[in-house]
């Protein structure tokens, strides 16, 4: 299994809708989570973080950390075709040296007018 | 305040030219980091600095491939002899530490800049 992964899409959801986007991650993964969007030809931004089990809400985003499934999601309620892009998912690596930050392969969400 | 800029934010040169890329962190941020992406492909990790060192450099895809940082502030990646596979978009990202345990490690990139190689 790779340590971050996720469903390359594209995810598409009409306006207005609950987009919901997922990542899993191995044992090698901390609980520790970051949730990026990056829109075409734009440099990732910064969404998101969750460091304990449960959820947490920001506006229209929520994160959610499921350690038994080793599993973190990102929902986002009352989708606006702006939040069109692709999201990334990243977590801390054990003993990792690539700055302790390993990103998954990104989610392109599609939402529709 | 200001957050992590980039230059140049696009730069073209012949195969075989070396190129510099500068990366100037948000004040105070003491971890920096370098990656690389092409397109559609995800975040290809470089390397990064804790003040001004790089713990680890395995990350690096040649020995073409350098960088350094000064003063705890701009880092310079460089790429030697430039070859058409280098050509991708380089992201430059910082963070307050480099330390897990201090909670302050979330990573805030620059806006890249974009290297086509001919």
């Amino acid at each position: 299994q790779k340590e971050v992964e996720q469903n390359s899409g594209p995810l598409s959801v009409p306006e207005g809708a609950i987009a919901s986007l997922n990542c899993t991650y191995s044992d090698r993964v901390s609980q520790s989570f970051f949730w990026y969007r990056q829109y075409s030809g734009k440099s990732p931004e910064l969404i998101m973080s969750i460091y304990s089990n449960g959820d947490k809400e920001d506006g229209r985003f929520t994160a959610q950390l499921n350690k038994a499934s080793q599993y973190v999601s990102l929902l986002i309620r009352d989708s606006q075709p702006s939040d069109s892009a692709t999201y990334l998912c990243a977590g801390l690596l054990y003993g990792g040296s690539q700055g302790n930050l390993i990103f998954g392969k990104g989610t392109k969400l599609s939402v529709k007018p | 305040g200001a957050g992590v800029s980039q230059s140049p934010s696009n730069k073209v040169t012949e195969k075989g030219k070396d190129v510099e890329l500068r990366c100037d962190p948000i004040s105070g941020h003491t971890a920096l980091y370098w990656y690389r992406q092409s397109l559609g492909q995800g975040l290809e990790f470089l390397i990064y600095f804790q003040g001004n060192s790089a713990p680890d450099k395995s990350g690096l895809p040649s020995d073409r491939f350098s960088a350094e940082r000064t003063g705890g502030s701009v880092s310079t990646l460089t790429i030697q002899r430039t070859q058409q596979e280098d050509s991708a978009v380089y992201l430059c990202a910082s963070s307050l530490t480099n330390d897990p345990l201090s909670g302050s490690y979330e990573q805030y990139f620059g806006p890249g800049t974009r290297l086509t190689v001919t």
